[in-house]
C-alpha cells in the first residue's frame, strides 16, 4: 500500500483565518514532505522533515508553519495568508531522506483558496 | 547544479498509437530519474524510477522509459495510448547534492489522447 491521504481536499479561508491542512501515511516512511503547486506548474518544495524533525525550509514565509506530531502524521498550519497563496498543497512521504533510489508518494492535495 | 527539461509543454495523440513523452536532464554524477503522472485536481502518482541496470524500464499501467546516458535523456513510451492516459506528466530527477531527498521536476508536458 503505497497511500498518503490528506484532509481535507478543499479549504476555503479568509486572510484573517487560522486553519490546519492534514497529511497521514502508513507505510513506515520516516520522511515527509509539504509542496505547493501552482495550475500547471510543478510541485514547489516547502518543508522536509526527517525523523519528525525538521531538515529543510525551503525560505518559506512564516505564516505557514509546520508540525509533525509522529512518524505518521504531518500538519501545515496557516495564518494569516494572502491570495496568491491559493494553490494545490501536496504532501509526500519517502522510506528515509538519505537513499537516492527512495521514491516519493503523494497524497491526492488539498486544494486551497485565500479570499 | 540538477536540471530536467520537458521540450514539449503538450504532446498529441491517437488512441491506439505509441506515444511518446521527452524528457532530458543534466546532473553531476549518477542522475536518478522519475516519472510521475497528475490527473487534473489530484496529486502526483508515481509510474517508474531508473536507478541502475537495464536502460529500459518498466512502470505502472503499460508505460515505460528509456534511459539514454550519452543523450542524457529519460523519454517516457507506452505503445498503445488510451483516452485515460490523458494527463500531466512530471519527469523528475534526485538532488544528489543534500540529503533532503529534494527531486527536481521539469515543468510538466500535457498528453492529450484523442478517440
Amino acid at each position: 500500500d503505497t497511500e498518503v491521504t490528506q484532509t481535507p481536499k478543499h479549504l476555503v479561508m479568509g486572510m484573517t483565518n487560522k486553519k490546519s491542512l492534514k497529511c497521514e501515511q502508513h507505510m513506515g516512511h520516516r520522511a515527509m514532505y509539504w509542496y505547493k503547486q501552482k495550475a500547471k506548474k510543478p510541485p514547489e518544495l516547502m518543508f522536509v522533515y526527517s525523523y519528525e524533525k525538521l531538515s529543510i525550509n525551503e525560505s518559506v514565509p512564516s505564516r505557514f508553519s509546520p508540525e509533525c506530531p509522529n512518524s505518521s502524521l504531518l500538519n501545515l498550519h496557516l495564518h494569516a495568508l494572502q491570495p496568491e497563496d491559493s494553490a494545490l498543497y501536496l504532501c509526500a512521504s519517502s522510506q528515509t531522506t538519505g537513499t537516492l533510489a527512495d521514491t516519493q508518494y503523494f497524497g491526492p492535495g488539498t486544494r486551497l483558496t485565500v479570499l | 547544479a540538477q536540471s530536467v527539461a520537458q521540450p514539449e509543454d503538450q504532446v498529441n495523440v491517437a488512441e491506439g498509437n505509441p506515444l511518446t513523452v521527452k524528457c532530458t536532464y543534466s546532473v553531476s554524477g549518477n542522475p536518478y530519474l522519475f516519472w510521475y503522472v497528475q490527473y487534473p485536481n489530484r496529486g502526483l502518482q508515481f509510474l517508474l524510477k531508473y536507478i541502475t541496470g537495464d536502460n529500459l524500464v518498466k512502470g505502472s499501467y503499460g508505460f515505460e522509459a528509456e534511459f539514454n546516458k550519452s543523450q542524457t535523456s529519460f523519454h517516457l513510451k507506452k505503445p498503445s495510448a488510451l483516452v485515460s492516459d490523458s494527463a500531466l506528466y512530471f519527469c523528475a530527477v534526485r538532488d544528489t547534492n543534500n540529503a533532503g531527498n529534494m527531486l527536481t521536476f521539469g515543468g510538466g508536458t500535457r498528453l492529450m489522447v484523442k478517440p
